[in-house]
């Protein structure tokens, strides 16, 4: 089973349309990020929580809110999609380090979600 | 105004010679660099990191070198394999920022038989 989960795989939604992506992970990590895929951009930071309490926004947050229902969850919701939502996107997770040393991301197999 | 920079989208490269994907960033904050791999239908998966303290570090057939008054690090493959065909994206991180992490463009790596 993967660490990281996200569902769905794929979807495809209308413009208008309110939609969710879920995130779950079996690594205990506090820290979990969402970050969208663009050809030519990489990925970028949406959301990104270091622990229950804490919600932060990334580089792109407007037109998305996220919720952090439990330390192994973490999901996304487009409140009312539009066409240039469409992309591929990517959950991660990391821990703190040891010492508070740097750490890597660990990535989910990604959503691709079309905005019609 | 992107920070972390891979100039280059794409390299083809005969199996068994050497590879060399580079990464350029702005941001002298940056105190961890980070190499991923990502196949198509798949999430990124973390390759070979660096912190700012080190020039180079080395795991089997990669090495990463950094070069931090050039803001420059690049990733070396010798001998790349077919296997080794896929997007690779560089990303920085910084302890003054929360060691969030934030990616390059990626380069397409294709290595042909």
């Amino acid at each position: 089973d993967a660490d990281v989960t996200q569902t769905p795989r794929n979807r495809i939604t209308k413009t208008g349309k309110r939609i969710m992506l879920e995130c779950s992970q079996t690594k205990g990590h506090d820290r979990m990020y969402w970050y969208r895929q663009d050809p030519g951009l990489g990925l970028r930071l949406i959301y990104y929580s270091f622990d229950v309490k804490d919600i932060n926004k990334g580089e792109i947050s407007d037109g998305y809110s996220v919720s952090r229902q439990a330390q192994a969850k973490f999901s996304l919701s487009l409140e009312s999609a539009i066409p240039n939502q469409t992309a591929l996107y990517f959950c991660a997770t990391s821990g703190p380090g040891q010492g508070f040393m740097n750490t890597e991301a660990f990535f989910g197999q990604g959503t691709r979600l079309t905005v019609v | 105004d992107q920070q972390v920079k891979q100039n280059s989208p794409s390299l083809s490269v005969q199996e068994g010679r050497i590879s060399i994907l580079n990464c350029d960033y702005t941001n002298s904050m940056f105190d961890y660099f980070l190499w991923y791999k990502k196949y198509p239908a798949e999430g990124p998966t973390f390759l070979i990191s660096i912190s700012s303290i080190k020039d180079k570090n080395e795991d089997g057939r990669f090495t990463v070198f950094l070069n931090k008054s050039a803001k420059h690090l690049s990733l070396h493959i010798v001998p790349s394999q077919p296997g080794d065909s896929a997007v690779y994206f560089c990303a920085a991180s910084a302890m003054e920022y929360g060691q969030n992490f934030v990616f390059g463009p990626g380069t397409r790596l294709s290595v042909l038989p």
